[in-house]
């Protein structure tokens, strides 16, 4: 499997439901971000997650991240139509020259049906 | 806020034609990425910047590609004689230091290569 794994790859929930992704990865991190991609367009940045951090919240997103088992998980709460979009998780690795770069998901794509 | 720039947001080119894409990173930053997406694939990393020589590249990044720093301010990649498969969204990012932990993304521009 590839690092920043994400499933499921696609989800369908009604407004109001709580939708919830998973992201796994092989290498260390230096954090975990994860990332709204509406069709086509920019990368949005949501929520960041420390190495060291294990569960952050920012409004109606919970980020949980499992260093032992290498996954984090997203979930958004109450979501609504307006969340329908691509959703990444991207690790954060030291490459060559100790310098830093951002490993990707596949993505899972989430439809918020009204 | 500041925010990372880039231009054009969307080319258009024959074929075996040269294109530059151009960013303009956050003025306090050190580090610069390009990143790719071919439509509806995940983002993948091409090359990694800092102290105007490249720090990282994958192997998507061949001869074909090149990135320069001309006048302290922008960034740019170079893609020497574009492929088909060299259509997709090239986003920009920029860092402050490594020590950071936020990459800020440019809105990415769109090449479709005819």
């Amino acid at each position: 499997s590839q690092q920043g794994e994400e499933d499921p790859q696609a989800l369908s929930i009604q407004e109001g439901e709580n939708a919830t992704m998973n992201c796994s990865y092989k290498t260390s991190i230096n954090n975990l971000q994860w990332y709204r991609q509406n069709s086509g367009r920019g990368l949005v940045h949501l929520i960041l997650i420390r190495s060291n951090e294990r569960e952050k919240h920012s409004g109606r997103l919970r980020v949980t991240l499992d260093t032992s088992k290498k996954s984090s998980s997203l979930l958004i709460t109450a979501s609504r139509a307006a969340d329908t979009a691509s959703y990444f998780c991207a690790t954060d690795v030291l490459g060559a020259g100790n310098n830093r770069k951002l490993i990707w998901g596949l993505g899972t794509s989430l439809a918020v049906n009204p | 806020e500041p925010e990372v720039t880039q231009t054009p947001s969307h080319q258009v080119t024959q074929m075996g034609q040269e294109v530059i894409l151009r960013c303009v990173p956050i003025s306090n930053h050190l580090y610069f990425y390009w990143y790719r997406q071919i439509l509806g694939q995940k983002v993948e990393f091409l090359v990694s910047f800092y102290n105007n020589e490249i720090s990282e590249k994958s192997e998507i990044f061949d001869d074909q590609f090149s990135v320069e720093r001309p006048d302290g301010s922008n960034f740019t990649l170079k893609i020497r004689s574009t492929k088909l498969e060299d259509s997709a969204m090239y986003f920009c990012a920029s860092i402050r230091g490594n020590s950071y932990n936020e990459q800020f993304f440019g809105p990415g521009t769109r090449l479709t290569v005819l």
